[in-house]
């Protein structure tokens, strides 16, 4: 079957950095994506990885290994505005996208 | 402009009754969703829609079904409604070319509650 596993919660002090951690199992495999959603809101885009290694846009960065089935997301000089859910999200063979349950990242200051 | 844009962002009905979403989305996308997000935040495909190809949840019952009057339309229609359809449903869109993925765009979200 296909399944994504992420961590359900986790808690990082503002300026620090986190690491949010996936592993995915998936029918073919065609890209990594990572969400990001706010309570009450809407998932938005952060990242996509398809090949292996790091790709870093501003403080979010994220990595795919595909030979592990396995990803993270990167988070630097964490703010109060990034304590959200993150979603982690495997595309399979027909394009069809596979959620994760998303991990609630909680910033203390 | 928005996006991707649903319609009532609330909605509020009895055990039993019909109803339905709506979704658009201006952005030329050919493929659009609709995901359901229980309370314990994960995120379900329910239908995957293009041009040429309706892809069903096969779990979703067909109580649940998608209309497209047109590619910038996906509309939900949910008839006999229970108390466990009580979700946010959200509509989003993305456009496949090729092999490339694209990401998907989500709309706002419908918070339904089934009473």
């Amino acid at each position: 079957g296909q399944n994504i596993d992420q961590p359900t919660e986790m808690t990082a002090t503002e300026g620090a950095i986190v690491q949010i951690n996936c592993t995915y199992q998936t029918s073919g495999f065609n890209g990594l994506f990572w969400y990001q959603q706010h309570a009450g809101e809407a998932p938005t885009f952060l990242s996509y990885n398809v090949l292996d290694g790091l790709e870093e846009k501003g403080r979010f960065s994220s990595f795919l290994s595909r030979s592990k089935g396995y990803s993270y997301l990167l988070l630097k000089e964490l703010q109060m505005k990034d304590s959200a859910s993150y979603l982690c999200a495997a595309m399979d063979s027909n394009y069809q996208l596979i959620w994760g349950a998303g991990t609630k990242l909680i910033i203390k200051p | 402009d928005t996006a991707v844009s649903q319609t009532p962002k609330y909605l509020v009905t009895q055990m039993g009754n019909d109803k339905s979403i709506k979704c658009e989305q201006n952005l030329g996308h050919d493929t659009m969703y609709w995901y359901k997000q229980d309370s314990k935040k994960f995120l379900k495909i329910m239908f995957s829609y293009n041009n040429k190809e309706l892809i069903i949840n096969e779990t979703v019952p067909n109580r649940f079904s998608p209309k497209s009057p047109d590619k910038a339309h996906l509309n939900l229609h949910i008839n006999s409604l229970e108390l466990g359809d009580s979700a946010v449903y959200f509509c989003a869109s993305s456009q496949v070319v090729s092999a490339v993925t694209d990401t998907q765009y989500f709309g706002p979200g419908t918070r339904l509650t089934v009473l």
